[in-house]
Parts: structure tokens; sequence; C-alpha cells
């Protein structure tokens, strides 16, 4: 079935460093992807949505420059978290939905920690 | 405004005790409804879906839930319940056709005791 592919798993870095993530659909083509970020024992938030070939869509209350998104190709987007401090870190998780009127596939979530 | 809200954030039972998770939205439109799992340590997982047809839907692992229209619901029931059904459980609905976004309710935790 569909799998998609999310990569790092887990990333310790310092504060101020930049991070990137990288959510691949490995079995079919997806022009959009969604990024979530899911803090302990809650749901999870949508941040964007990445479209193929043009600007992601972000929601309120999110800092593009912060979070920045690339959909490069039909099969890969990144988010790179820009000048990461402690308050960043989380579970970031992306999803691409399937074809026709399945349900979107889950990646495996990266957990960020900023020292 | 779009918005998911499950009743029950914390629930413990013991294993074969029965199971109900309620969960109600708000949507304008026509919707698709999800109940997610994640095991701990997991990523998420489909559980069950509802698009249309008959409004009880039947998912894995012994799972159900039920579409009530009038009552904007969509619980999650599970007879029977297992010490390997402990997990976070959370309920979403979307817009049908090309509408995508997801609409998440806070989630519900799970924990049953053997």
């Amino acid at each position: 079935g569909a799998v998609v592919s999310q990569h790092p798993s887990r990333v310790i870095c310092k504060s101020g460093t930049s991070v990137k993530i990288e959510c691949r659909s490995l079995d079919f083509q997806a022009t959009t992807m969604f990024w979530y970020r899911q803090f302990p024992k809650q749901s999870l938030m949508l941040m964007a949505t990445s479209n193929e070939g043009s600007k992601a869509t972000y929601e309120q209350g999110v800092e593009k420059d912060k979070f920045l998104i690339n959909h490069a190709s039909l099969t890969l987007s990144t988010l790179t978290v820009t000048s990461a401090h402690p308050e960043d870190s989380s579970f970031y998780i992306c999803s691409a939905p399937g074809s026709g009127d399945q349900p979107q596939h889950f990646g495996d979530g990266t957990r960020l920690s900023i020292l | 405004a779009q918005s998911v809200s499950q009743h029950n954030h914390h629930v413990i039972l013991s294993e074969a005790a029965s199971l109900e998770l309620g969960c109600n939205y708000s949507y304008g439109g026509t919707v698709n409804l999800f109940w997610y799992v994640q095991y701990p340590g997991q990523h998420l997982q489909l559980l069950l879906k509802y698009f249309s047809g008959d409004p009880l839907v039947k998912g894995i692992k012994g799972f159900e839930a039920e579409f009530i229209k009038s009552k904007f619901s969509f619980n999650l029931r599970k007879p029977s319940v297992q010490w390997s059904d402990t997990a976070e459980y959370f309920c979403a609905v979307s817009g049908a056709g090309n509408n995508r976004k997801l609409i998440w309710g806070l989630g519900t935790s799970l924990a049953v005791n053997p």
C-alpha cells in the first residue's frame, strides 16, 4: 500500500541550528502534503499545506519564515525549522492524501529536541 | 467554525469492558469522518472511516463507529477491549471530494488494565 517516509525520525541539536525534515511518498505522487505539529498528550495541529510547484499555505499563527516548506517534486516535501529554539521542540508529522476518497497516509514523525 | 470535539480525554477500563468514545463535529457541507489510533511509540494508523452509505462502519481490530447525521456525531465503539487497545484515539473530519484538510479532535487516551 501507499507509504509515506519521513526522515529523520529523531533530531537533537543546539539552539540556533536549522533543521530539515523530509517527507517522501514512496510509491505514489503527492501534489499536496500536510505538515502537523503534535505536542505531548495533545492532538495534531495542522501547520501548513505543502503544494507541489507553488507556495505552501500556512495556517493562522504559523510563522512562514520560521517554518520553511518546499515541495520540490511530486514525491518530496521538506520542512525546515530555521534558527530553532527550545520552544520549537515537538513532534512533527507529515501526511499525504491518498487518491480519490482514500484517507491520508502518515509518516512516522520526527521528534525534534532543541537544547 | 469547523471543529471536532472528543468528550473523553482520559478513559481507564478493565479488559473485556465495553468502550464508547464520543466524537461530535461542526462542519458545513458533506463530510468524511475518521478515527485514527496511535499506539505508544508508533505513528498514526487509520482505524476506520465513513464516506457515505451505511452509517455503521466497521474497522480493524473489532472497532466500529456510527455516523448519526442529526447529532453530528461519530462515536467509536468496541464491545470488549483488550490490553493491546491501550492507545491514543483521534477523531477527525474532512470535507468530501478535493478538500482533504483534516480537522482533528484533541484525542482520547485509553488505558486498558489487564
